[in-house]
């Protein structure tokens, strides 16, 4: 149980343009999705909290109007990286809910 | 501020051996605390955790103990397998089992088991 569908994997991006990564609890419903980042050989760091039907909660330090969340529905949650650059290459990794399970994770490349 | 800290970036251990994977913590509101298993462009896959109710908990080759006081956790991994090359990270919440949250992660040890 507590399965957590990330798409797309990988992404390769023109400097400027936006991505939407999408989450999708499978078999629960996520009221809550957590978002994260990794640079290559560093730790995961929280970038925000998406919470259904209501506005995402950024940690210190993330651009919200940078890094859009919507958490529209229980079973799913996106995160449009808007006018992306270079700097934003990472992996994006989400967490469904309170429970254990982080999805597959996306590399984002900006060109 | 870095709250949980693996100081050791690498490991490397024969086949067989016992891999000790060390994590230390600054925060004492942590009473939940879980190790994960990370394969590069891969989501981080859990391991096994512990309550901060406790000093032990055994999971099959896993075994994770804390040490509240010294606010220092290890994961023992015995025998060691070549499958179980990959970076492990531990993180830390605060609320217990049934909230944990916002997961503070170390900064990974990548091990590496020889055949």
């Amino acid at each position: 149980g507590a399965v957590v569908s990330q798409h797309p994997s990988r992404v390769i991006c023109k400097s400027g343009t936006s991505v939407k990564i999408e989450c999708r609890s499978l078999d629960f419903q996520a009221t809550t999705m957590f978002w994260y980042r990794q640079f290559p050989k560093q730790s995961l760091m929280l970038m925000a909290t998406s919470n259904e039907g209501s506005k995402a909660t950024y940690e210190q330090g993330v651009e919200k109007d940078k890094f859009l969340i919507n958490h529209a529905s229980l079973t799913l949650s996106t995160l449009t990286v808007t006018s992306a650059h270079p700097e934003d290459s990472s992996f994006y990794i989400c967490r469904g809910g309170y429970g254990y399970t982080f999805g597959s994770g996306t590399r984002l490349t900006v060109v | 501020d870095q709250q949980v800290k693996q100081n050791s970036p690498s490991l490397s251990v024969q086949e067989g051996r016992i891999s000790i994977l060390n994590c230390d913590y600054t925060n004492s509101m942590f009473d939940y605390f879980l190790w994960y298993k990370k394969y590069p462009a891969e989501g981080p896959t859990f391991l096994i955790s512990i309550s901060s109710i406790k000093d032990k908990n055994e999971d099959g080759r896993f075994t994770v103990f804390l040490n509240k006081s010294a606010k220092h956790l290890s994961l023992h991994i015995v025998p060691s397998q070549p499958g179980d090359s990959a970076v492990y990270f531990c993180a830390a919440s605060v609320g217990g089992s049934s909230n944990t949250g916002k997961l503070i992660f170390g900064q990974g040890t990548t091990l590496q088991v020889k055949p």
